[in-house]
Formats: structure tokens, sequence, C-alpha cells
């Protein structure tokens, strides 16, 4: 069973002070790891994409990387709009049908300025 | 390019009494399209999918059946409420065949049964 562990559940940061989110997971055959952006009250927004290990894509103040365990979204010198709940993903090959993903809990981001 | 709507936005329905949530995709043509759950400080829960017209299938039992009577077209249904169907239910799509994985979400339903 694919299964998606991500840590701190919260973190409050100062504008501008740097930090990363962590997500760990276990999946039979990685086909993608995604990273979403969720606001209070919306849907889940679509940030990336990362299919295999030393991966790393970037989008804004914004970077994931990939590793064959885990992944990380390092938030360099947050600004207050960036606080929201990150959530991150996995689909695995199994799933070829559905392409369902399995969502970890979330870490909620608080920047303060 | 592709957008999803889904509605209402909120809901507030007594137990006993019957839902319909619609969500529709625009931008795109066979899609996968699923209905999530979301409780409080959690994960999002899959419920149902769909690979096609009339194409359901259910992920977890429960009291919620799921139509897909048009290719962009998905709707999650009850004919009684119970309180413990309270949450954020979330619409989504991706593309199907050897298309794109991520998947598209809507704004969401809040789902209060009192």
């Amino acid at each position: 069973e694919d299964q998606v562990t991500q840590s701190p559940e919260a973190l409050r940061l100062q504008e501008g002070e740097s930090s990363s989110l962590n997500c760990s997971y276990t999946v039979s055959g990685l086909r993608g790891l995604f990273w979403y952006r969720q606001d209070p009250g919306k849907g889940p927004e679509f940030l990336f994409t990362l299919y295999s290990a030393g991966e790393e894509k970037e989008k804004e103040r914004l970077k994931a990387t990939l590793t064959k365990k885990e992944s990380f979204l390092h938030i360099t010198a947050p600004k207050p709009e960036d606080s929201a709940t990150y959530l991150c993903a996995v689909q695995s090959y199994m799933d070829t049908g559905r392409r369902a993903l399995t969502f970890g809990s979330g870490t909620r981001l608080q920047v303060q300025p | 390019s592709q957008t999803i709507h889904q509605w209402p936005a909120t809901l507030v329905q007594p137990v006993g009494s019957p839902l319909s949530l619609e969500c529709t995709v625009e931008g795109t043509s066979n899609p996968n399209l699923y209905w999530y759950r979301q409780a409080a400080g959690r994960g999002l829960q899959l419920l149902f999918y769909s690979v096609g017209i009339g194409q359901i299938s259910s992920e977890v039992p429960q009291n919620l059946s799921a139509s897909r009577p048009q290719d962009r077209q998905f709707i999650l249904s009850s004919k009684k409420l119970l309180l413990s169907d309270s949450g954020f239910y979330l619409c989504a799509w991706s593309g199907g065949g050897m298309g794109s994985t991520e998947a598209f979400f809507g704004q969401g339903t809040r789902l209060t049964v009192v």
C-alpha cells in the first residue's frame, strides 16, 4: 500500500526565513510525486511533478527536490502570501488505470511579516 | 486551457435528505475524473473515479454514489445523508490514456449535514 508522510504538521516562519518541508513516501514503483498548495476553503493548486530521483523543479520562491525515499519543498525568503497548506502526493506505476493520487496530510505553513 | 467547475461551494443539508454535487470540465476530452473527500487536518481520500462515460469505480464503501452521464460531467449523489457525510468534497480531473498524470482540482464543496 502506498503511503505518504509529511513533516512538520505545522511550520511558522518569519518573512525571509528560509526552510524546507519534508515528504517521505513508500510506493510500488513511483510514477510521479506531486506538490500542491491549498489555501483555506479552496481546492489544491498544482505546483510541481517530479518523476525520478535527482530531479529538481523551481517556481518563484519554491524548489522541489526528489530522492528515492523523500521529497523536499524548499522555500527561500518566504513572504506572507506563501502561507498555505502544502500537500504531497504520489502515483504508482502499478496504478495504470485509475491514476489516482495518494496524499499526505500536509504541512500548514504560516509566514509572519 | 482546461478549467474545472464544481458547485455549490457550500451546502447545509438535514440528515436523511438527498445530495447532488456536480462537476464539469472544459477544454479537454476523455479525462479521468475523481471525487475526493478531505477531513479537517487530513489528507485527501479517494471516493470514486471514472475513466469514461458510465464507468464508475468506488474506492470506499459508503452512503454515496457517483455517475458520469457525459464525458466531462461527474456527479456525486446520496439518497439519504448521514451526519458522517459532512466534509469537504473535491472533484478533480487528469489526462486519460498516456497523457499527463497530475490532477487538477475544483474549488471544493463544504458539506455540513445537520
